[in-house]
C-alpha cells in the first residue's frame, strides 16, 4: 500500500495568513493527488484533484501543487470559514489512501 | 443538484451484519463511480471499497481490511449503491460516508454519512 504522510498534523494561524500543508507519498503517484476540507461534525468536500485542479465552486485562495511523492496545498488569507481539517488522498493504486490529516486552528 | 442520502446504520454486536445504502440524484448515476469512504470516532478518513461505472463494467475494488467480509454493488435502475458488511468488529465502528466520482476528478460529492456501531 502506499503510505501518505501530512505535515503539519496541526497548525495554529491567525485570520489572514498564508498557511501551506505538506503531503508524501511513499513512492510515486504521478498526480492522482486530491485534497479535501472536513469541518467538525461534516463530510468532507472535495477541494482539489489531480494535484493542482480546483474542484467546482472552490474559491482560487485554495492551490495546490507538486507531483511524483511530494505535493502542497496552500491555503492563502485565512478566513474563519478555512479553519478545519485538511486531509490529502492518493488515487494512483489500489488501495487508495489518505494522509491523517492536517487540523488547521486559529492562533 | 447532487445528492447522497446514506441509510441502514446502526448497531451491530461483533460478528453480525449490516447492509448500507446509498441513494443518488441529481446526475446521471451510470456514468458514476461510487465508493464507500468511513471514518473511526475522532481518526482520519479510510477509503473501503469502490464500484466501477459501467464503462467499467462495473468492476470492484475492496480495502485490504474489509476484503471478504464487505461486498459493494450497484443498482443503476434504481440509482443506489449498497455495501454489505458481514462479520463485523469493532473495529469497523465509523461513519461511512457514499461519495461519487465523475470522470477525471476524485470523491467529488458525498453524502452526510451513516453511524455504524459495532458493540455487545
Amino acid at each position: 500500500d502506499i503510505q501518505m504522510t501530512q505535515s503539519p498534523s496541526s497548525l495554529s494561524a491567525s485570520v489572514g495568513d498564508r498557511v501551506t500543508v505538506t503531503c508524501r507519498a511513499s513512492r510515486g503517484v504521478a498526480s492522482s493527488l486530491a485534497w479535501f476540507q472536513q469541518k467538525p461534525g461534516k463530510a468532507p468536500t472535495s477541494l482539489i484533484y489531480a494535484a493542482s485542479t480546483l474542484d467546482t465552486g472552490v474559491p482560487s485562495k485554495f492551490s495546490g501543487s507538486g507531483s511524483g511523492s511530494e505535493f502542497t496545498l496552500t491555503i492563502s488569507s485565512l478566513q474563519p470559514e478555512d479553519f478545519a481539517t485538511y486531509y490529502c488522498l492518493q488515487y494512483k493504486s489500489y488501495p487508495f489512501t489518505f494522509g491523517q490529516g492536517t487540523k488547521l486552528e486559529v492562533k | 443538484e447532487v445528492h447522497l442520502v446514506e441509510s441502514g446504520g446502526g448497531l451491530v454486536q461483533p460478528g453480525g451484519s449490516l447492509r448500507l445504502s446509498c441513494a443518488a440524484s441529481g446526475f446521471t448515476f451510470s456514468d458514476h463511480v461510487m465508493d464507500w469512504v468511513r471514518q473511526a470516532p475522532g481518526k482520519g478518513l479510510e477509503w473501503v471499497a469502490r464500484a466501477g461505472n459501467k464503462a467499467s463494467g462495473h468492476a470492484t475494488e475492496y480495502a485490504t481490511s474489509v476484503t471478504g467480509r464487505f461486498t459493494i454493488s450497484r443498482d443503476d435502475s434504481k440509482s443506489s449503491v449498497y455495501l454489505q458488511m458481514n462479520s463485523l468488529e469493532s473495529e469497523d465502528t465509523a461513519v461511512y460516508y457514499c461519495t461519487s466520482t465523475q470522470m477525471g476528478k476524485v470523491f467529488d460529492h458525498w453524502g452526510q454519512g451513516t453511524q455504524v456501531t459495532v458493540s455487545s
